[in-house]
C-alpha cells in the first residue's frame, strides 16, 4: 500500500514569491491533515479536511494560506506571499475513519525555505 | 489550552539498556494519547496508542503507561538498539473528549550507542 505522497519535497524561494505544496493521501482515508514543523518542536496542525469539507482552519494565516482538497482526494496548500518565518517542514498526514483515536499516516514532508 | 510538556535535552543511552521518555500535559485528561517517532528528514510515524482507562499497552519492545493523577504518560523501549535512535513525539486530543485534533509536544531525541 502506498503511503502519503508529498511534493516537492524541498523547496527553496525568496519572500513574497508564492508556493504550492501538493499531497495524495492513502487510498480511502477521508480525513486529510496539512502540519507545519518548525525545527526542533512537534507539528502543528494548521488546516483538517473530512472528505472536501475544511472542518478545523482555526490555525491556518487566513491573510497569506490557503488550501484546497477537491473532490475529497488531493490537496494543495498554497502560501502567497511567503515571508521568511514560513522557512519550516509543511507535513501533510491522512487517517482513516472519522476522529476517535485517529492514528495518522504523515507523508515525508516538504522543506520550505524563503531567503 | 492543553500543553504538551517533553524533555527536551536529548536522551543518551547504551545498547540493551532501557530507555524512557516522559511525556506531561498541563490541564484536562485527553481521551487518548499517542507515541510518534520520527526520523531526520520524514515525517513521524506511529507507534502506540493508550486511552485514557488503560493503565499500559504494549507492543514488542515498546511500553507506554498513562497515569492520569499525575498527567502523564511513560514510553519505555526496552532492550534499546542503535535503530532505536530518534525523536520520539507524544500525541493527544485537544479536548478531554475527542475532537480529533492532535497536539503534539516537541519531542524528545534518543541516541542509544553501541
Amino acid at each position: 500500500e502506498a503511503g502519503v505522497v508529498q511534493s516537492p519535497r524541498y523547496k527553496i524561494i525568496e519572500k513574497k514569491q508564492p508556493v504550492a505544496f501538493w499531497c495524495n493521501p492513502i487510498s480511502g482515508h477521508n480525513t486529510l491533515y496539512w502540519y507545519r514543523q518548525n525545527l526542533g518542536q512537534g507539528p502543528e496542525l494548521l488546516i483538517r479536511y473530512e472528505n472536501e469539507e475544511a472542518v478545523d482552519d482555526s490555525q491556518l494565516p487566513k491573510d497569506r494560506f490557503s488550501a484546497e482538497r477537491l473532490k475529497g482526494v488531493d490537496s494543495t496548500l498554497k502560501i502567497q506571499p511567503a515571508e521568511l518565518g514560513d522557512s519550516a517542514v509543511y507535513l501533510c498526514a491522512s487517517s482513516s475513519g472519522g476522529r476517535y483515536y485517529n492514528e495518522q499516516f504523515f507523508g515525508p514532508g516538504t522543506r520550505l525555505t524563503v531567503l | 489550552s492543553q500543553k504538551i510538556e517533553q524533555n527536551s535535552e536529548a536522551l543518551n543511552i547504551q545498547e540493551g539498556k532501557t530507555a524512557t521518555l516522559t511525556c506531561n500535559y498541563t490541564n484536562y485528561s485527553p481521551a487518548y494519547l499517542q507515541w510518534y517517532r520520527q526520523d531526520p528528514g520524514r515525517g513521524p510515524v506511529f507507534l502506540l496508542l493508550i486511552r485514557e482507562n488503560e493503565k499500559e499497552k504494549r507492543k514488542e519492545r515498546l511500553k507506554v503507561t498513562f497515569d492520569t493523577t499525575l498527567k502523564q504518560s511513560l514510553f519505555h523501549i526496552t532492550a534499546s538498539q542503535p535503530a532505536d535512535s530518534a525523536t520520539y513525539l507524544c500525541a493527544l486530543d485537544e479536548g478531554s473528549s475527542n475532537t480529533g485534533k492532535l497536539i503534539f509536544g516537541q519531542g524528545t531525541t534518543l541516541q542509544v550507542k553501541p
